[in-house]
């Protein structure tokens, strides 16, 4: 059974377009989280949600809007994506925030 | 051999040796510290934590140093296997932000036949 899902794994989209990524866990947890990780592999946290309320949110355009229908899924949509998108994004959920994180296995986007 | 964590060096080690990856944290009142694993096209794994009141942890084939004093963090994995190629991440926990935890550059991790 798989812990943390996201689709899609793979999205190749145009400039100026409109997207979203899917997560849902299936580990009880109550905090889910997205990062963002670029060309150098660095990682950095983007959103996190306790219990569908936003409690991080760093200075990422607001271009990018995540959505929490419920505990166990944290979508994000992302506005007039730019080639600057392009990266790999996971999502990821923790029992509680500040525990050990479970990560799913990433959305590669590529904006062209 | 031994590597710091810092714009994902490479540490290129002799299958069946031991491997040391180091990373140096910027908090110090960070009290939380994890060590993962990611493998080419995966996510990060949970590896081993470690909480500030404790200096040494051990786990399977792995043992995780905290030196809080020069804010260095060590993992080790004995007898280093072709599975263990991956990019090694530290991360450290800050309570005061609102439990966010903050990844060290990594380190990419090269087994040799």
């Amino acid at each position: 059974d798989t812990a943390v899902s996201q689709t899609p794994k793979y999205l190749v989209t145009q400039m100026g377009n409109d997207k979203s990524i899917k997560c849902e866990q299936n580990l009880g947890h109550d905090t889910m989280y997205w990062y963002k990780q670029d060309s150098k592999k660095f990682l950095k946290i983007m959103f996190s949600y306790n219990n569908k309320e936003l409690i991080i949110n760093e200075t990422v355009p607001n271009r990018f809007s995540p959505k929490s229908p419920d505990k166990a899924h944290l979508n994000l949509h992302i506005n007039s994506l730019e080639l600057g998108d392009s990266a790999v994004y996971f999502c990821a959920s923790s029992l509680q925030g500040g525990e050990t994180q479970y990560f799913g296995p990433g959305t590669r986007l590529l904006v062209l | 051999g031994e590597s710091v964590g810092l714009h994902l060096p490479t540490l290129s080690v002799q299958e069946g040796d031991n491997s040391i990856i180091n990373c140096a944290y910027s908090n110090s009142a960070s009290d939380y510290f994890i060590w993962y694993k990611q493998e080419s096209g995966k996510g990060p794994q949970f590896i081993i934590d470690i909480r500030s009141n404790m200096d040494k942890r051990q786990g399977q084939r792995v043992t995780v140093l905290l030196n809080k004093t020069v804010k260095h963090l060590s993992l080790q994995i004995a007898a280093t296997q072709p599975g263990d190629s991956a990019v090694y991440f530290c991360a450290e926990n800050t309570y005061s932000s609102a439990s966010k935890i903050i990844f060290g550059s990594g380190t990419r991790l090269s087994i040799r036949p």
